[in-house]
């Protein structure tokens, strides 16, 4: 089975643009949870959705967003980019809310210019 | 403690060697932790989830700890090995009913051959 996919692996952007990452959960995983690593911090919990409602922000700026498809993938949308957004995005899946377990994607790598 | 921290943030350690790091979390507001092994340029890998105070989990020559009534955790690993280099992250969850993880900021441990 496929685990975890994000999409694109590297992304470059310039200050003021948007960006949209992807994320693909692993088959049959109804939850998927955004983290932002920034270099020499550990990950950072931005969104959590569930069945494709909203279960968890974290202390992110409205420029961020995320939604969740009825295939259960996810988009996180981040809005008039800054310097700081620049990190290392994770998607994370899990079968459902249970506190259990979370199987990570690789990552997609933004640096913005 | 208000987050999750961990220490050492690095370590050297001779290949055979037995090493082990330490994890501190909020005592108050505490449903699991978790611990994550994570190399580069690959994705976090679970170790452990505990939720239970004086839980023991093992897994090969890596096994940890928990201590939910002072809020510390420790990993262990016996007898390292080159591919037990990586950067272990734990993370505690506060509560049921969300997958809102809060990270430490890892121990990056390498073994010398």
């Amino acid at each position: 089975d496929a685990g975890v996919t994000q999409s694109p692996t590297h992304l470059i952007k310039t200050r003021g643009q948007h960006v949209t990452l992807r994320c693909s959960p692993i088959s049959g995983h109804k939850s998927v949870s955004w983290y932002q690593q920034v270099l020499g911090q550990g990950p950072q919990f931005i969104f959590q959705y569930y069945e494709k409602e909203e279960r968890g922000r974290g202390n992110f700026p409205d420029r961020f967003s995320a939604r969740q498809f009825p295939n259960y993938s996810s988009e996180l949308n981040v809005n008039a980019l800054l310097l700081g957004d620049s990190a290392l995005y994770l998607c994370a899946s899990t079968p459902w809310v249970a506190g259990g377990i979370q199987y990570f994607g690789a990552g997609t790598r933004l640096s913005v210019l | 403690i208000l987050n999750v921290e961990q220490s050492p943030q690095s370590l050297h350690v001779q290949e055979g060697d037995s090493t082990n790091f330490t994890c501190s979390f909020p005592s108050s507001n505490f449903y699991a932790l978790h611990w994550y092994r994570w190399e580069t340029a690959k994705s976090p890998e679970a170790l452990f989830v505990m939720t239970l105070n004086g839980d023991e989990k093992k897994k090969g020559r890596i096994s940890a700890t928990l201590n939910t009534k002072e809020g510390y955790s420790y990993l262990y690993i016996k007898g390292s090995q080159p591919e037990d280099s990586a950067t272990y992250l734990c993370a505690s969850l506060p509560n049921f009913g969300n997958e809102k993880l809060t990270f430490g900021t890892g121990t990056r441990l390498t073994i010398i051959p």
